[in-house]
């Protein structure tokens, strides 16, 4: 049975570096035939996709938030890592981990298609 | 940048009735679409990828149609635990999530 835990600070501080970790267990993060993604939601709100990463450690972002993203993994400890800088309030949320299907676009390129296996989530929430 | 809305935001049904929600793409997605269902508290449930392919342990009264731009996720038979907030996602260009649609117990 597939889980998906995410773990870390949950209060960060104002212009400090969110940090979260996902770890997946029932499943190998090295399957080629899924992408692992960050998804968030505010209190109240909708989701918002954050990015997703392959086990060969490309990466694809939100445009809206790739200057300050950085996802990476770690296939020996079948874990992958969000990383968003210089947080602010904005920037409290639920956040998410989860595990997608892809697919390739016209120019070759790995796209997530829909995410099939979530964490239960955990709240960040960006206060001094 | 597409930009996804659903409609209604909110709506009141009994259990037993047929609903519909619809999802619009402000242009084309093929069919990169999908449903999920949300529960208070809880994370999102995938119910339909690809526009109209049911996941896999989903019952089959949900069901979705559409492609283009026009969208739609039908409940044939509501029952009480399909009461959640429901959103349509895009996967054409970067992911994209509606902003919801709440169905509440009339």
């Amino acid at each position: 049975q597939l889980q998906l835990q995410e773990s870390g600070p949950g209060l960060v501080k104002p212009s400090e570096t969110l940090s979260l970790t996902c770890t997946v267990s029932g499943d190998s993060i090295t399957s080629s035939s899924y992408y692992w993604g960050c998804i968030r939601q505010p209190p109240g709100k909708g989701l918002e996709w954050i990015g997703s990463i392959y086990f060969s450690g490309s990466t694809y972002y939100n445009p809206s938030l790739k200057s300050r993203v950085t996802i990476s993994v770690d296939t020996s400890k079948n874990q992958f890592s969000l990383k968003l800088s210089s947080v602010t309030a904005a920037d409290t949320a639920v956040y998410y981990c989860a595990r997608g299907t892809y697919y390739y676009d016209s120019s070759g390129s790995l796209r997530p298609y829909y995410f099939d296996y979530w964490g239960q989530g955990t709240l960040v929430t960006v206060s001094s | 940048d597409i930009q996804m809305t659903q409609s209604p935001s909110s709506l009141s049904a009994s259990v037993g009735d047929r609903v519909t929600i619809t999802c619009r793409a402000s242009q084309s997605i093929s069919s990169y679409l999908n449903w999920y269902q949300q529960k208070p508290g809880k994370a999102p449930h995938l119910l339909i990828y690809a526009a109209s392919s049911l996941q896999s342990g989903v019952p089959s009264r949900f069901s979705g149609s559409g492609s283009g731009t026009d969208f739609t996720l039908t409940i044939s038979s509501l029952q009480p635990e399909d009461f959640a907030t429901y959103y349509c996602q895009q996967s054409y260009s970067a992911p994209r999530f509606g902003q919801g649609t709440k169905v509440e117990i009339k």
